[in-house]
């Protein structure tokens, strides 16, 4: 079945530790986005890929870095220097050419917690 | 810019009943999609439902519906026959066509009561 799987589901870090969550997707999407979620509150981008090799900063990329050398992968590092990384983070996919391939289609989320 | 405006944070519905999860929408681009999801309390992402700014029809899929008016606009999600399982999260979001950034909501919490 065709989808987006992120992993782990569950990570804990010990604070200045850099962690790397996992994207991946077989739809044969173009675009990919990282977005975090703090309790109660909605989605916060902090990067999108239009492309391989090639990605943007969203609204919240400070602390963050991302990768896109394979179209089916997009990981996301969490640096030391963001300085409050406990969230939901959710990943996301689309074809992007106009009309309802412009709808994003999510994984299942990670809950990294930092101890 | 585009924005999104969910006034409701919290909605409550008597199963069976029908609901409307309000959504407001700000936009200059003439070409733009509204779309809806469901998050429950697993925080998965679910989408309901899509509607270009250029449908004359509202969308429907299965329970849902999307009561858009242009001219006003909103973009409300209707959900007939309340069940259970509907309690959750409910996000509005929109992008203008053909654009990479989705700009959502704060979102409305719906609980559905027995």
């Amino acid at each position: 079945d065709g989808g987006i799987t992120q992993s782990p589901k569950y990570l804990f870090r010990k604070e200045g530790q850099n962690v790397t969550l996992s994207c991946e997707q077989n739809l044969n999407h173009d675009a990919m986005y990282w977005y975090r979620q703090d309790p109660g509150q909605g989605l916060r981008l902090i990067y999108y890929s239009q492309i391989v090799n090639d990605f943007q900063k969203g609204d919240i990329a400070e602390g963050y870095s991302v990768s896109r050398e394979k179209k089916e992968s997009f990981p996301l590092t969490v640096t030391s220097a963001q300085k409050n990384p406990t969230a939901f983070y959710l990943c996301a996919s689309r074809i992007g050419t106009g009309g309802s391939t412009d709808t994003q289609y999510f994984g299942p989320g990670t809950r990294l917690t930092v101890l | 810019a585009q924005k999104i405006t969910q006034t409701q944070p919290g909605m409550f519905v008597q199963e069976k009943e029908a609901v409307t999860l309000d959504c407001t929408y700000d936009t200059s681009d003439p070409s733009y999609g509204l779309f809806w999801y469901k998050q429950p309390s697993s925080g998965e992402m679910i989408f309901l439902i899509y509607q270009g700014s250029y449908d004359q029809q509202n969308a429907t899929e299965g329970r849902y519906s999307l009561n858009f008016q242009k001219a006003r606009k909103s973009a409300n999600l209707v959900i007939s026959a309340s069940q259970l399982g509907d309690s959750a999260m409910y996000f509005c979001a929109t992008s203008n066509t053909g654009g990479f950034k989705t700009i959502f909501g704060a979102g409305t919490r719906l609980f559905v009561k027995a």
